[in-house]
């Protein structure tokens, strides 16, 4: 079946804008989370969903960041006022059960901002 | 605070020798040590699991051995192949069950034909 997808695959931007990514998950997993990945660093969590509430947002660095799953399937996360240091690969993974289970990844979103 | 760290950074072998990567946690609570290889502009793959119930697990030519007690867990590749080669991360499940993860820093694994 369908792997996770995320889209864009790239995004280019510059200081101050506004960007949103999206993340498809797995078909009927329960729950989804977003990564920050910086060149050469493992994955950082960011914010976890259990359905359509985000169970866990301790991730995100500021309230530039705000993620939203509305209907518990595709999730968005959106980013204002753009800095430099957001620069990072953004991952998605989705996993079948809430709690612990294996995270399935998606290939990520490349946000370069200028 | 939560933390995971991850060595060695950076591991060469020839191939058909054993690979080691070592990862020690400091969350009490996590009960759940997934390793994951990420090829080049990839996505993260798991390629082995384990939970704290256990302290061994083997899966063809790859195995993962946790000591709790310690809050280590290993990562064992044995009769390593090229296509082995990648980067490696251990991670750790954080608050016991949340299915929050932190991660190490990451092994780059070359193996050499």
């Amino acid at each position: 079946g369908a792997g996770v997808s995320q889209t864009p695959s790239n995004k280019v931007t510059e200081k101050g804008k506004y960007v949103e990514l999206r993340c498809d998950p797995i078909s009927g997993h329960t729950a989804l989370y977003w990564y920050r990945q910086s060149l050469g660093q493992g994955p950082e969590f960011l914010i976890y969903f259990q359905g359509t509430g985000a169970a866990d947002d301790s991730g995100l660095p500021n309230d530039r960041f705000f993620a939203v799953r509305p209907e518990g399937s595709v999730s968005t996360l959106k980013i204002q006022r753009t800095e430099r240091g957001d620069s990072a690969v953004y991952l998605c993974a989705s996993s079948p059960l809430a709690g612990v289970s294996e995270q399935f990844f998606g290939p990520g979103t490349r946000l370069t901002v200028l | 605070g939560e933390n995971v760290e991850q060595h060695p950074s950076t591991l060469s072998v020839q191939e058909g020798d054993s690979a080691v990567i070592k990862c020690t946690y400091s969350d009490s609570a996590s009960n759940y040590f997934p390793w994951y290889k990420q090829e080049l502009g990839k996505r993260p793959q798991l390629i082995i699991d384990i939970r704290s119930n256990v302290g061994e697990k083997k899966d063809q030519r790859i195995a993962v051995t946790l000591n709790k007690t310690a809050k280590h867990f290993s990562l064992h590749i044995t009769e390593t192949q090229p296509e082995d080669s990648a980067v490696y991360f251990c991670a750790a499940s954080i608050k016991g069950n949340t299915g929050k993860l932190i991660f190490g820093q990451g092994t780059t694994l070359q193996v050499k034909p």
